[in-house]
Order: structure tokens, then sequence, then C-alpha cells
């Protein structure tokens, strides 16, 4: 079993939707959390940090974590076409090396 | 201001071939990363560098090797390609931040290879 689960889709919404994607972790040595979105045939880029429990929002998005079930969470909302996109969570501890990824999912906005 | 380029974009390999693949940044960042990503697999670390001439072994290192000779570059080298090795694989470069480990990564464009 991989220590970060995230479900990989694909998931297709319509534009306007709100969108909510997932992980979870199993170990709980994580202390930070992270989104990153990587478009076709490039490189991810980071979208959200998170380091404690509870919610941070930046624009559209919104990252939530929740330390106690070992859940996060990230909300697109008014979901756009240009968010089309893998997504990919990443969880973190005090170990340089010790960065996992989750598998990450493929969304689709639709005009 | 390139960040994270990678050299080669694309390789094909016959399985046994070696190969060395070049990741340079101009960010002035400490740490550097190896990934590979395979479907549905996500992204796994292969080998990492918190600074100039030391590395370390990440989730999969087996069958690869890597040095740091220099801050700005870092060398994933490939002895003896395997079809299994078949793969993108990902440079990325970072910064410390506060005393947590792997803060913000940025990430180069990719290098797709195929062994054959």
């Amino acid at each position: 079993q991989k220590e970060v689960e995230q479900d990989p889709g694909p998931l297709s919404v319509p534009e306007g939707a709100i969108v909510s994607l997932n992980c979870t972790y199993s170990n709980s040595a994580f202390q930070y959390f992270m989104w990153y979105r990587q478009y076709s045939r490039k490189g991810p880029e980071l979208l959200m940090y998170t380091y404690s429990s509870g919610n941070k929002e930046d624009g559209r998005f919104t990252a939530q974590v929740d330390k106690s079930s070992k859940y996060i969470s990230l909300f697109i909302r008014d979901s756009q076409p240009s968010d089309s996109a893998t997504y990919l969570c990443m969880a973190g501890g005090t170990s340089y090396g010790k960065l996992t990824f989750g598998q990450g999912t493929i969304l689709t906005v639709h005009p | 201001n390139a960040g994270v380029t990678q050299t080669p974009k694309f390789r094909v390999l016959k399985t046994g071939q070696s190969m060395t693949l070049l990741c340079a940044q101009d960010m002035n960042h400490e740490y550097m990363y190896w990934y590979r990503q395979d479907p549905g697999m996500g992204l796994r670390l292969i080998h990492y560098s918190v600074g100039e001439g030391t590395t370390a072994k990440g989730e999969v290192p087996d069958g690869y090797n890597v040095s740091r000779l220099k801050k700005q570059n870092f060398l994933l080298g490939l002895e003896s390609a395997a079809p299994s090795q078949t793969s993108v694989y990902f440079c990325a470069s970072g910064r410390p931040s506060g005393g947590a480990a792997g803060d913000t990564q940025y990430f180069g464009p990719g290098t797709r290879l195929t062994v054959l």
C-alpha cells in the first residue's frame, strides 16, 4: 500500500463546477502537504502548500488538511477549461528524502 | 533565468546501453532531486542531493547513480539500461525553508526515455 493514495480518476466536469480532489495518507510523520498541477507533457508546478490542519485559500483554490483522519483535499471553485491537468498531492516530513506523491488525478473541465 | 533545464528531452536506448541525464538550475538552490513518473504510479524519488558533493537514495534508487559535482548540476546515470527503466524522468530543485525539508520544488520539463 502506498503511503499516499489518490484516486487517479479521470474526472470530467462542466465549466463552472466545483471540483474536489482528495488524497489519504498513512504515515503520521508527514507534516506538510502540497498540491502540484501538471499540464500534459510538462513538469509539475506548485499550487498550494500547507503545514497544518485547516484550510488555506488562494483565489479559486482551497487546500484542506485533516491530520486526525489523514485526509487532504483540494477544491477548485468556478472551474475553467484551463484547469484541465493532472493534480498531484504530495506529503513530506522532516527527512529530506521522505517526499511522497500520490498517483495524480486527471481532471478535464469541458466548456 | 531559465529555471530548471534537462538534457536530453527524448532518448531511445537498447537494453544494456548506458547514458547520463543532465539537470541544470540557475536559481542557486541547495536541493536537487531526480524523479521518475510512470502511469498509475505518480512521481517516485530516485535520488536527491542536499548540497554540492552530497547525494542520497530515494524510494527507487536501484539501477541508477547520481553525482552533484557542481551546485547547479545534478546528473543521473543509467549504467546498464533495462526496459523497466522506460519512463519520464523529472529533475527538481529547491531550497530549505524553516527547517521543513523539501519546500517548494521547481521542476524541469522532463526527459522521455524508452529502453528497447
